[in-house]
């Protein structure tokens, strides 16, 4: 199956801080999503994208569909100490099943 | 809305015996998937319907896994018997339909049952 690769793997960081993560594919992909992940529970949608260049928000947090299509990145501003998780991004072609990434854990630091 | 339910959340069996896990979607939701989530991995998929159909399993390992959605609504799956590897959290997600016109839809996941295989 497609491999989606995720880095940094891990990120400790202060709180206030902002946070950036990216996902790199070898295949190309028409919908780019980010999750995050909290023990014991199931992935929990945070941005979805569409289309190629797209920029999205939602509060603190913004993703991108990158131009070739085979990278997306997450960024997080302003961090706070439940920003703590795994943030996975998937990705997808058209009538094709989702791909997850490795994860990037974050630890926040108060 | 009520999200998506799973249960049990935790099961351990011993290896070779058999276990069923239950998933209710979102109401309306058309696509279902099961996903196995190994620890330190990201959620793989093993199955996914479409209403009572199988759209894709090309990755369930279908020696000892089986699943179904006989009216479209609640899924079960099903391990006999079960392997030592087997032992990862199994999340099952839920969407309003396989693609729409913004495109692929996202899924939402429940909390997943965690299986311990001993």
């Amino acid at each position: 199956g497609q491999q989606l690769n995720q880095s940094p793997q891990s990120m400790f960081i202060q709180e206030g801080e902002d946070v950036s993560m990216n996902c790199t594919s070898s295949s190309i992909f028409n919908t780019w999503l980010w999750y995050k992940q909290e023990p014991g529970e199931g992935p929990v949608l945070l941005i979805a994208l569409y289309k190629a260049g797209e920029l999205t928000s939602n509060g603190r947090l913004t993703a991108q569909f990158g131009i070739t299509r085979k990278d997306s990145f997450l960024n997080i501003s302003a961090s706070i100490p439940s920003d703590v998780g795994i943030y996975f991004c998937a990705g997808q072609l058209i009538g094709n099943q989702f791909y997850f990434g490795t994860g990037t854990s974050l630890t926040v630091i108060p | 809305e009520a999200g998506v339910a799973q249960s049990p959340r935790y099961k351990i069996i011993e290896k070779r015996q058999s276990v069923a896990f239950w998933c209710n979607p979102i109401s309306g939701h058309a696509t279902l998937y099961w996903y196995q989530q190994i620890l330190g991995q990201g959620p793989k998929l093993l199955i996914q319907f479409q209403n009572n159909g199988v759209v894709d399993d090309s990755q369930l390992p279908k020696d000892r896994f089986s699943a179904e959605r006989l009216k479209g609504v609640d899924s079960t799956l099903k391990i006999q018997p079960a392997k030592l590897e087997d032992s990862a959290v199994y999340l099952c997600a839920s969407s309003l339909t396989f693609w729409g016109r913004q495109g692929n839809q996202p899924q939402h996941f429940g909390d997943g049952t965690r299986l311990s295989i001993l």
